[in-house]
């Protein structure tokens, strides 16, 4: 079946540091790919996605690209603020899946310290 | 526009007691769905619904009961609580059921089973 497996946490990064969170996929067909972040306290929110292979999300300073040859997804930011801490979901769904669900990763934790 | 809501945001049971967490959203979502969180394991799907009078099971539907008599709402049973079922709960909901569609995510029921 579908899976997602993502770099494990917790990562404690310094303001302004580069961040890389590594997510790799195993799935049929032709998933789309999202990056969902939770702030604490709160529900998930969208981050940014990709339907196809090498689209590229962007948002909010983060980007990943869709790499089908590596079935790869890792998320990245160049520069980390402190609002920034939260923890990240990489997650697939499958078009050709009959229960439309999103597969998720095990989340990391990342904690910026000022 | 609310979005997804939540209710209750915190709950405690004792074991073998029944419940019912609420969901709704005012977006007119086709797609609607249950997710568990629970710590290093991501979120795993327990229902969903493609529409009105359609649901079906997930991944980790044991326990747990779902209707849709509407297109808004989605309630999830627990129909004799156990401590296993202590997580927390999200509700999501979609446009449709393309693999593209983004899920929003409600704020989430934390559930504490003595």
């Amino acid at each position: 079946g579908d899976s997602v497996t993502q770099m494990e946490g917790p990562v404690t990064l310094s303001e302004e540091a580069f961040l890389t969170i590594n997510c790799t996929y195993t799935a049929t067909g032709y998933p789309s790919l999202f990056w969902y972040v939770q702030y604490p306290g709160e529900g998930l929110q969208l981050l940014l996605k990709a339907t196809k292979a090498d689209d590229k999300g962007s948002n909010k300073g983060f980007e990943a690209t869709y790499r089908k040859e590596t079935t790869s997804f890792h998320l990245e930011k160049g520069s980390v603020q402190v609002s920034d801490s939260a923890v990240y979901f990489c997650a697939l769904r499958n078009r050709g899946s009959n229960d439309y669900k999103l597969s998720f990763g095990a989340g990391t934790t990342v904690t910026v310290r000022a | 526009n609310a979005g997804v809501t939540q209710t209750p945001k915190f709950q405690v049971l004792k074991t073998g007691q029944s419940m019912t967490l609420q969901c709704a959203q005012d977006m007119n979502h086709e797609y609607m769905s249950w997710y568990r969180q629970d710590p290093g394991m991501g979120l795993r799907l327990i229902h969903y619904s493609v529409g009105a009078g359609i649901t079906d099971q997930g991944e980790v539907p044991n326990g747990y009961n779902v209707s849709r008599s509407t297109t808004e709402d989605f309630p999830l049973r627990l129909l004799s609580a156990a401590p296993s079922q202590t997580s927390v709960y999200f509700c999501a909901s979609s446009p449709g059921t393309g693999g593209q569609e983004t899920q929003y995510f409600g704020p989430g029921t934390r559930l504490l089973v003595l």
